[in-house]
């Protein structure tokens, strides 16, 4: 199995801040590389897929880069909505994992 | 917009067999995937398995002797069975739809893109 490493599991960040939060693969992905969103209490959202791409409807500020085992999100503006967990995943093969999540609270 | 919705007992038993249905409204359940994924209280998210429209399966070989996902097309809905649970099954679990660029077996679907609101099963001894 691929193991998927998030740092940090949980960070505190002022409105305004620009976050960047760290995946990597125990071996190769390539691009295959998904990030999500969850907040307390409800599923989680798909915010980008293939490392780079942003899904529909999903805000500008967020971007996602990185290949082969080491990927980053990055929040580039971090508004009130974005306090929330999230998570990447996976999809290079069987089984698909996700990381262990990464909190972001607020400063 | 594509809308999922969970369904089924909140409480099984221990031993007992474990039964979810995902229906599926404001789009067909043709031409794509569909998953199951769960979470255990205040723990991070695991993938069960997934069917394709067609009916081909894939599960995570950590469940896999116990879980069975079929599809019904005409119901427009998908169902997970897992058989044999215990505590450690406890958890909300969420059906989704998986997608990606190809979603024929035996390309492996890339990512969830929709996603029910959730549903907790607590397993009782």
């Amino acid at each position: 199995d691929i193991q998927m490493t998030q740092s940090p599991s949980s960070l505190s960040a002022s409105v305004g801040d620009r976050v960047s939060i760290t995946c990597r693969a125990s071996q190769t992905v390539k691009t295959y590389l998904n990030w999500y969103q969850q907040k307390p209490g409800k599923a989680p959202e798909l915010l980008i897929y293939a490392a780079s791409n942003l899904q529909s409807g999903v805000p500008s500020r967020f971007s996602g880069s990185g290949s082969g085992t080491d990927f980053t999100l990055t929040i580039s503006s971090l508004q009130p909505e974005d306090f929330a967990t999230y998570y990447c995943q996976h999809s290079y093969s069987i089984p698909l994992t996700f990381g262990g999540g990464t909190k972001v609270e607020i400063k | 917009q594509v809308q999922l919705q969970e369904s089924g007992p909140g409480l099984v038993k221990s031993s007992e067999t474990l039964s979810l249905t995902c229906s599926v409204s404001g789009g067909s359940i043709n031409n794509y995937c569909w998953g199951w994924v769960r979470q255990p209280p205040g723990k991070g998210l695991e993938w069960i398995g997934y069917v394709y429209y067609s009916g081909s399966t894939n599960y995570n070989p950590s469940l896999k002797s116990r879980v069975t996902i079929s599809v019904d097309t005409s119901e427009n809905q998908f169902s997970l069975q897992l058989s044999s649970v215990t505590a450690a099954d406890t958890a909300v679990y969420y059906c989704a739809r998986v997608n990606g660029d190809v979603v024929e077996p035996p390309a492996i679907p890339d990512y969830f893109d929709y996603w029910g609101q959730g549903t907790l099963v607590t397993v009782s001894s």
